[in-house]
């Protein structure tokens, strides 16, 4: 069964410290990974999407990496703002016009 | 360039009543989603338009829900009557073709609906 595991489930941090959100998929066979922000009360922003020969995007202060072996992807976010407060959905893209799978997302809250 | 449109933004009623939902996409986008959002989860996938057709509804409770996208354009996603567990955000989403070849998939703000 195509899935998304995402980790951790929240997650707070301080201004200006950085952090790494992970993301564990078993969509196959796999064709593209994104990550998405999604600010409380709008609908989820792209903010990289990776084919299966990138093994790293940036983003600004958004990094995503990619293992198509291990099927891991992370997201790092640098000297992290107040306004990174979000949740952070990986979506796993399989071949072929079927369904994205999403993750249930990470809640990240920065505080000052 | 404008984004996906959607209203209304919020929504309350009671079960068993009905309720509809209005989605306007990015001009140009021949693929128009709909995606249920339960609070803490992913969206997941209702229905998915390709111009006026429908690609796949397989996730769509058929027996209370109903889309439509007569023109190609604009879209409506209806729920008659109302379940207590239908309480979500209704995300409607377009992109240029189909997003399994890489296309990306714009989000409008969403519809939170509430039933009580």
């Amino acid at each position: 069964k195509n899935q998304v595991e995402q980790s951790p489930q929240s997650l707070i941090i301080l201004e200006g410290k950085n952090c790494t959100l992970q993301c564990n998929y078993t969509v196959s066979p796999f064709s593209n990974l994104r990550w998405y922000k999604q600010d409380t009360g709008r609908g989820p922003v792209s903010l990289t999407i990776m084919t299966f020969s990138e093994n790293t995007k940036s983003n600004g202060r958004y990094t995503a990496t990619l293992d198509a072996d291990t099927k891991q992807s992370s997201l790092h976010i640098t000297a992290s703002q107040l306004s990174d407060s979000a949740s952070y959905i990986c979506v796993v893209s399989a071949v072929g016009n079927t369904p994205l799978v999403f993750g249930k997302g990470t809640r990240l809250s920065v505080i000052a | 360039e404008a984004g996906v449109a959607q209203s209304p933004r919020y929504k309350i009623i009671e079960k068993r009543q009905s309720v509809a939902f209005w989605c306007n996409p990015i001009s140009g986008h021949a693929t128009l989603y709909w995606y249920q959002q339960i609070l803490g989860q992913g969206p997941k996938l209702l229905i998915q338009f390709q111009n006026n057709g429908v690609v796949d509804d397989s996730q769509l409770p058929k027996d209370r829900f109903s889309a439509e996208r007569l023109k190609g354009v604009d879209s409506t996603l209806k729920i008659q009557p109302a379940k207590l567990e239908d309480s979500a955000v209704y995300l409607c989403a377009s992109s240029l073709g189909l997003a399994g070849v890489s296309h990306e998939q714009y989000f409008g703000p969403g519809t939170r609906l509430t039933v009580t």
